[in-house]
């Protein structure tokens, strides 16, 4: 049982470029987030999904798209990364279902550097 | 608009002395509250939750938190901290299920440094 895991866990892209993080959960868990780390301001919600092909935008969704065409990966993608975009990336899942009920667990991360 | 609030950005405490982090989150109705700690160069790991029943919870590693519904508060408390406590922490917020998905709302996080 790996829970949650995210690849690539390192990346820097030059601003213009594109790219896709994958995040993946053996938990079968229903919903399923990506976050974004920056220093002093928490981690804040990017997108979501409460299900296979659904999504929906959570408080920085700008610059970014997903999608959850399986039920275990959610993928984000940044299409044409900025500066801005330079952060560390969190995916998330949690279930309602699913004992411990709606206790989000997290991946390790992905450092991304947008020159 | 929903908010969290944690009022200390960094503590600095020797080994031994007591911990009390604040969090304050912007409006009640149902919520459930999580503290997560964040190790150096490590995710996030849950430290406790409150979702209903006794406000006083115990979570691993010796926290405890304490929901007061009144204030709008969840402080996480450490009777004796170790160096190991060392890490980031983290208050979060879930405004019940309405809209679904169990979005949850971060603190801007604390800092803390055990220092031996």
């Amino acid at each position: 049982n790996a829970g949650v895991t995210q690849t690539p866990k390192f990346r820097v892209l030059k601003t213009g470029q594109s790219m896709t993080l994958l995040c993946a959960q053996d938990m079968n868990h229903e919903y399923m987030y990506w976050y974004r780390q920056d220093p002093g301001m928490g981690l804040r919600l990017i997108h979501y999904s409460v299900g296979e092909g659904t999504t929906a935008k959570g408080e920085v969704p700008d610059g970014y798209n997903v999608s959850r065409l399986k039920k275990q990966n959610f993928l984000l993608g940044l299409e044409s990364a900025a500066p801005s975009q330079t952060s560390v990336y969190f995916c998330a899942s949690s279930s309602p279902t699913i004992p411990p009920y709606n206790e989000q667990f997290f991946g390790p991360g992905t450092r991304l550097t947008v020159l | 608009a929903q908010s969290v609030s944690q009022h200390n950005h960094h503590v600095i405490l020797s080994e031994a002395a007591s911990l009390e982090l604040g969090c304050n989150y912007s409006y009640g109705g149902t919520v459930n509250l999580f503290w997560y700690v964040q190790y150096p160069g490590q995710h996030l790991q849950l430290l406790l939750k409150y979702f209903s029943g006794d406000p006083l919870v115990k979570g691993i590693k010796g926290f405890e938190a304490e929901f007061i519904k009144s204030k709008f508060s969840f402080n996480l408390r450490k009777p004796s901290v170790q160096w190991s406590d060392t890490a980031e922490y983290f208050c979060a917020v879930n405004w019940g299920l309405t809209g679904g998905g169990n979005k949850l709302t971060f603190g801007t996080g604390t800092q803390l440094k055990v220092e031996l």
